[in-house]
């Protein structure tokens, strides 16, 4: 079985601070760690994603993320927050398998709010 | 690249009526796809999951007979909510991942209200 928790539904920081949404997740194997955002009335979109390599992953929009496997965390990371990341964040985890099969897990989401 | 499309992205029908939700790849092969429902300020559920050819697989609780999916195409999935009641409406989205990609990717969602 595979899970996720984003132990924050809500977090908010002031334009221009770093921000941090966290992720922690289970699953039986490697993973596969995900995150996309979502804005009001739209999908998701994907943001990065760990699957080998190096720890610490960049993606869209100046956000990255540390893969951290003694923590089995995936936190999302961003140096200087923007009144425009205001949105509902996602962490997924699936296994990562030779197949490339599986369905991946969702978190319950964080919203994130940036307050000018 | 990586776009999914969804169509409509808004519907309003009357209770007992049919509605087709249409989910297409417009630049992978989608070898599988996943249909979400996802409530107001809650997060994803997963209601089935189809492999291009293949029956859809649904998770628990969720109704076969009440959302039919057919994924006839390597780029094209439909979700049909038959006979459809109030409580159906929600925020619909669908997913798509090729056999050589990691990730998922998300259509834009369709908004259903069953009046």
């Amino acid at each position: 079985a595979q899970s996720v928790a984003q132990p924050e539904d809500q977090v908010n920081v002031a334009e221009g601070n770093p921000l941090t949404v966290k992720c922690t997740y289970s699953v039986s194997g490697n993973p596969y760690l995900f995150w996309y955002v979502q804005y009001p009335n739209r999908g998701l979109q994907f943001l990065l994603k760990y699957i080998t390599g190096d720890n610490l992953v960049k993606g869209s929009y100046g956000f990255e993320a540390e893969f951290n496997k003694s923590q089995t965390s995936f936190h999302l990371k961003k140096p200087s927050a923007l009144v425009s990341d205001s949105a509902l964040y996602f962490c997924a985890v699936r296994v990562n398998s030779n197949t490339n099969a599986g369905k991946s897990t969702f978190g319950d989401g964080t919203t994130l709010t940036v307050k000018p | 690249g990586a776009v999914v499309s969804q169509h409509p992205s808004w519907v309003i029908c009357k209770s007992g009526t049919s509605v087709k939700i249409e989910c297409r790849s417009l630049d992978f092969q989608a070898t599988t796809m996943f249909w979400y429902r996802q409530f107001p300020k809650q997060s994803l559920m997963l209601m089935a999951t189809s492999n291009e050819g293949s029956k859809a697989t649904y998770e628990q609780g969720v109704e076969k007979d009440k959302f039919l999916i057919n994924h006839a195409s390597l780029t094209l999935s439909t979700l049909t909510v038959t006979s459809a009641h109030p409580e159906d409406s929600s925020f619909y989205i669908c997913s798509a991942r090729s056999q050589y990609q990691e990730t998922q990717y998300f259509g834009p969602g369709t908004r259903l209200l069953v009046l």
